[in-house]
Formats: structure tokens, sequence, C-alpha cells
């Protein structure tokens, strides 16, 4: 099955920096990378997602990067805000649309 | 945006009672939905794939008699944690798979169970 590894496990920035968070998957078939933010005991919310077609997608601060080739995909928050401040999950899903997820990265943005 | 319900959002039950949980599309029809556990501070872990018409497929290390997924219309998924145990007591979230939005999964706001 798909193992999908996130870094790091905990980030803090200042307001106004970037932050960025790397994963790494292993079946090469999967096609669909997501990236949820989740606060504490809610559901985790669809922030940007990328499809294996695709090298880069942007959403306002918010930004995609995958090489298919390497494996892996990134998370890039621009001009960092307090409210950024959540635990961030990838994922990553082949045809079966079962949904793999990272470990979590706990970000903190210091205002 | 497509919009999934969870009910109830908090459950506290007794040891050895069985408690049911409802997952719910409310907008749209899912064929498949799915049920994950999270404990706290950690990631979210499939459970269960669960199939309208069909038994659910469940992951490897999951007890399907112990965790009994019912999903009897393409709007309802109910997940039944019999003779809970207080190593149950976990946050559950499930989501329903929108065929007409790239399959993407939308996600119910989770149940909290507490078992005493």
């Amino acid at each position: 099955g798909e193992n999908v590894e996130q870094h790091p496990s905990t980030l803090s920035v200042q307001e106004g920096d970037s932050a960025v968070i790397k994963c790494t998957y292993s079946d090469s078939a999967s096609n669909y990378f997501p990236w949820y933010k989740q606060e504490l005991g809610k559901r985790p919310q669809l922030i940007i997602d990328i499809r294996s077609n695709v090298g880069e997608k942007k959403d306002q601060r918010i930004a995609v990067t995958l090489n298919k080739t390497a494996k892996h995909f990134s998370l890039h928050i621009t001009e960092t805000q307090p409210e950024d401040s959540a635990v961030y999950f990838c994922a990553a899903y082949t045809n079966d649309y079962k949904l793999s997820f990272g470990a979590g990265t706990t970000v903190t943005v210091r205002a | 945006g497509a919009v999934v319900s969870q009910h109830p959002s908090r459950v506290i039950c007794k040891s050895g009672t069985s408690v049911k949980i409802e997952c719910r599309s409310l907008d749209f029809q899912a064929t498949t939905m799915f049920w994950y556990r999270q404990f706290p501070k950690k990631s979210l872990m499939l459970m269960a794939t669960s199939n309208e018409g069909s038994k659910a497929t469940y992951e490897q290390g999951v007890e399907k008699d112990k965790f009994l997924i019912n999903h009897a219309s393409l709007t309802l998924s109910t997940l039944t944690v019999t003779s809970a145990h207080p190593e149950d007591s976990s946050f559950y979230i499930c989501s329903a798979l929108r065929e007409a939005s790239y399959n993407e999964q939308f996600f119910g706001p989770g149940t909290r169970l507490t078992v005493l």
C-alpha cells in the first residue's frame, strides 16, 4: 500500500515569513495529492490539491509542487498569518480512492 | 460545496455498550464513503471503505465484528462500535466520495467518542 512521510512534525514561523512542508510517497501509481488543514476538534479542510499531470499549482498564498520522478510534493505558504496556525496533513491516493495521510505538521505562526 | 454531516458530534457511553455513528452526504449521492479514526495529536487512519449495497472492506488490523458498517443508501453510512471499551475512545471521521468532483473526498465534522 501507499506510505506517505511528512516533515517536519512541527514548524514555528514568524508572521509574514514562509512555511514549507514536505512529503514523500511510495506508490508510483498515486495520482492525486491533497493537502488538508485541521484545527483542533474539527474536520480536515482541503486547502489545495494537485494531480499527477501537473507540476505546480498556486492559490493566493498557498502553492503546491509535485515531483513525480522523486515522488515528493511540498506545500508552500507565503506571508503567513496567525490564522494559518493549525495542523497540516498531506495525503496521496491511487485509483482506489483510499487516502493515505502523512503524520501531520503542527504549524505555529508567531505574531 | 458538498456537505457531509455526522451524528452525534459527541457521545459518552459506558463500557460494554454499543454506539452508532451516522454519516450523511447532504447534497450529493455517495456510492463510497470512508471511516477514519484519529487519536489525539495523530494522523487520520483509514478503518474501512463503505460501499453502498455491498459489504464494507476493512483495513488490516481493523476488526469487522467490532466496527460494523452499513451503507444502506446513497446518502447514509453508519458505523457501530460494538461492546465499546475505553481503548475505543477516539475521534471518528467519515468522508464521502463525490464522483462529480473528480472523486474528491468530503469530510464529516467528526464524532468524539468517550467510553467510560
